[in-house]
């Protein structure tokens, strides 16, 4: 069965922090995998990442795979409280229609 | 262009009652979405519909029926509301093909069943 597991569930840190969210995946034909920042309503995509060891970066968020031990981790540097959100993870499977996501990561960000 | 749209945003009913959730996109997408998300469960697909014609379950279908009325439309039925049905139902569509192209969701709809 395709599992999808961030970690962790909840943090808070103060703002000015760095932190580093994770997520594992053991999913059959594997694709890419996404993140997606969710406020009070919709998620947005952040990033997509296909290719092992190639960081994508937007401002103070940054991402890397590792297809090889099977995980992504999200950074956020110098943490606002603007970045108070659920992250969430998505995998994308070879010749599905769906993506399997995780159970998100809620951060708070303290002033 | 507006994206992704739902409608309701807001609905209370009691149990037994049914309703069903619209949902539009006109960014040309042949993949759509349903999903509900409760607290500490991530997003859970309904259905969806992966072109126009064709719908299939996803993780949690019971209790729910779809519709993918065109290209454009697809709609969510409950035909008989549960309290366990309360939750917040998003609706997503894709461009799906051989290069991924990301979901983009609609605002939601806040259900509640008492």
């Amino acid at each position: 069965e395709d599992k999808v597991v961030q970690s962790p569930l909840s943090l808070v840190v103060h703002e000015g922090d760095t932190v580093t969210l994770n997520c594992s995946y053991e999913v059959t034909n594997f694709r890419s995998l996404l993140w997606y920042k969710q406020e009070k309503k919709a998620p947005t995509f952040l990033f997509m990442l296909t290719s092992s060891g190639i960081e994508k970066k937007s401002g103070r968020l940054s991402s890397i795979l590792d297809k090889k031990e099977l995980f992504s981790i999200l950074n956020i540097t110098a943490t606002q409280t603007g970045d108070s959100a659920v992250y969430l993870c998505a995998v994308d499977k070879e010749g599905a229609q769906k993506l399997v996501f995780g159970q998100g990561t809620r951060l708070t960000i303290n002033p | 262009n507006a994206g992704v749209t739902q409608t309701p945003k807001f609905q209370v009913l009691k149990t037994g009652q049914s309703m069903t959730l619209q949902c539009a996109q006109d960014m040309n997408h042949n993949s759509m979405y349903w999903y509900r998300q409760d607290p500490g469960m991530g997003l859970r697909l309904i259905y969806y519909s992966a072109s126009e014609g064709t719908t299939d379950k996803g993780e949690v279908p019971n209790g729910y029926n779809v519709s993918r009325l065109n290209k454009r439309e697809f709609s969510l039925r409950l035909e008989s509301a549960a309290p366990s049905q309360t939750s917040v139902y998003f609706c997503a569509s894709r461009l799906a093909g051989p290069v991924y192209n990301e979901q983009f969701f609609g605002p939601g709809t806040r259900l509640t069943v008492l």
